[in-house]
């Protein structure tokens, strides 16, 4: 599976849209990307997934590119609870394996 | 509320000691998954089954034993364990299957349960 590239840390500020970016060049053609959530002392959390069009569910939307080496995670009106690690990742539907990096620490400042 | 239930929530066990982690899935999923997280590290897999059966081994050490007794409950069964072992160790389902008529499998977004903080003395 492919790997991917987040930054480490991002603020937001409440209320305001947080838009997460994130990398994957090296992306297959049955690859989907994923995005999972870790608030601390929790279990990750499934937030959206998308293959090449843009999604939109009651958490989140997700952007990806027409080439799909990039997407983003666009949080809509961002809420303290939003504080987290956003973790973005990329999988074919016939490999259990979700590789995992470190994350982008989001912070929402009130 | 995840569907997915871990116990215990925080486990302290001395390197002599056997003890189980326990996981259960209320998503009608026939996928469950260990994973384990270090500090400072990645989620880490361990073991997955598919239907009762262990269809993943990452190279995890045998003082580490899963068993899955339906599709529904998933153990780990801990013994002689050593410090480094202390981690947060999450369980995790999906509904995995093969589209009809077709060779092509999907499988849903992994449901992760709050993990069981683990640490041995």
């Amino acid at each position: 599976d492919a790997k991917t590239t987040q930054p480490p840390s991002m603020d937001c500020a409440e209320g305001r849209a947080a838009n997460l970016p994130c990398n994957h060049s090296t992306i297959s053609g049955n690859e989907y990307v994923y995005w999972y959530r870790q608030i601390h002392s929790q279990g990750p959390q499934y937030i959206i997934h998308g293959l090449k069009n843009n999604e939109t569910n009651e958490m989140a939307s997700l952007i990806i590119t027409e080439d799909r080496k990039s997407s983003t995670l666009i949080l809509p009106h961002a809420t303290l609870r939003d504080t987290a690690v956003y973790y973005c990742i990329v999988r074919s539907d016939s490999n259990y394996q979700l590789i995992w990096g470190a994350g982008t620490k989001l912070i929402i400042k009130p | 509320e995840t569907g997915v239930t871990q116990t215990p929530r925080h486990l302290v066990m001395g390197m002599t000691n056997k003890k189980s982690l326990k996981c259960e899935q209320h998503l009608g999923h026939n996928a469950m998954y260990w994973y384990k997280q270090s500090a400072k590290k990645p989620l880490e897999l361990m073991f997955v089954y598919n239907f009762k059966e262990q269809t993943e081994n990452n190279s995890v050490p045998s003082r580490f034993s899963p068993e899955c007794p339906n599709s529904s409950h998933l153990f780990l069964h801990l013994h002689t364990l050593q410090p480094e072992d202390s981690a947060l160790y999450l369980c995790a389902s999906s509904l995995r299957g093969q589209k009809v008529r077709t060779p092509i499998v999907y499988n849903s977004p992994l449901h992760f349960g709050n993990g069981t903080r683990l640490t041995v003395t």
